[in-house]
């Protein structure tokens, strides 16, 4: 089975913190998303990577940033966090030959930003 | 742009009672791809079913059946003979021709609950 994994299901940072969410995938994916989840605005793309060192812009970028050393793992960085940024966070994945295959989603991280 | 509409925000039901989640999509690509995730309470996403835009037949897998009709954009989602364990957050998405499935667009969620 393919396994996403995100380090944290709960995290409470403050204000201002450098915070890192990590994602590792066992499955030799090409491409690794990240995704925001709040209530009534469903998910929403912040950054993907189709590769290695390759990351892309999604729908709400502002305020994040990722790092895709390894082909297995792709960490969501948010530089100085906010209140607004208190959300539920989903990494996935799925393979590049995959147009018509779905995609693999880790637990989540449940982030309050206090 | 591509969009999908899930109008039923929340829904409960009884248990063994019959249920039907609505979702209905905008694309302008011929070619497309549909999917429904399931979202139970420990938070990971679960794929459901896919469909193609050129696969109209209806499927059944168990309790649940999925109504693909392009000529109203929708693709429906119905559980029959309802458990307490279907209660989650169902989400209905969206990739286009050339897009990657974990870049779909997807709809609001449907919080379905079941009660005993």
């Amino acid at each position: 089975d393919v396994k996403v994994t995100q380090s944290s299901r709960y995290l409470v940072k403050r204000t201002g913190e450098k915070v890192f969410l990590e994602c590792v995938q066992d499955m030799d994916h090409e491409n690794m998303f990240w995704y925001r989840q709040d209530p009534g605005l469903g998910l929403r793309l912040i950054y993907f990577s189709y590769d290695v060192k390759m990351k892309e812009k999604g729908d709400i970028p502002e305020g994040y940033s990722v790092s895709r050393e390894k082909k297995e793992r792709f960490s969501l960085i948010l530089e100085s966090a906010s209140t607004n940024q208190t959300s539920m966070y989903l990494c996935a994945s799925s393979p590049t030959r995959g147009f018509n295959t779905e995609a693999f989603f880790g637990q989540g991280t449940r982030l309050t930003v206090v | 742009a591509q969009k999908v509409t899930q109008a039923q925000t929340e829904i409960s039901v009884v248990e063994k009672e019959d249920v039907t989640l609505d979702c209905v999509y905008e694309t302008r690509d011929t070619t497309y791809y549909l999917f429904w995730y399931k979202q139970p309470p420990s938070g990971e996403l679960v794929f459901l079913i896919r469909r193609n835009s050129f696969d109209e037949q209806n499927e059944i897998s168990g309790r649940y059946s999925w109504n693909f009709q392009k000529s109203t954009s929708s693709f429906n989602f119905t559980i029959t003979a309802s458990q307490v364990v279907d209660s989650a957050v169902y989400f209905c998405a969206l990739s286009g021709e050339n897009t990657n499935a974990g870049k779909s667009t997807f709809g609001d969620g449907t919080t379905l609950t079941v009660k005993p």
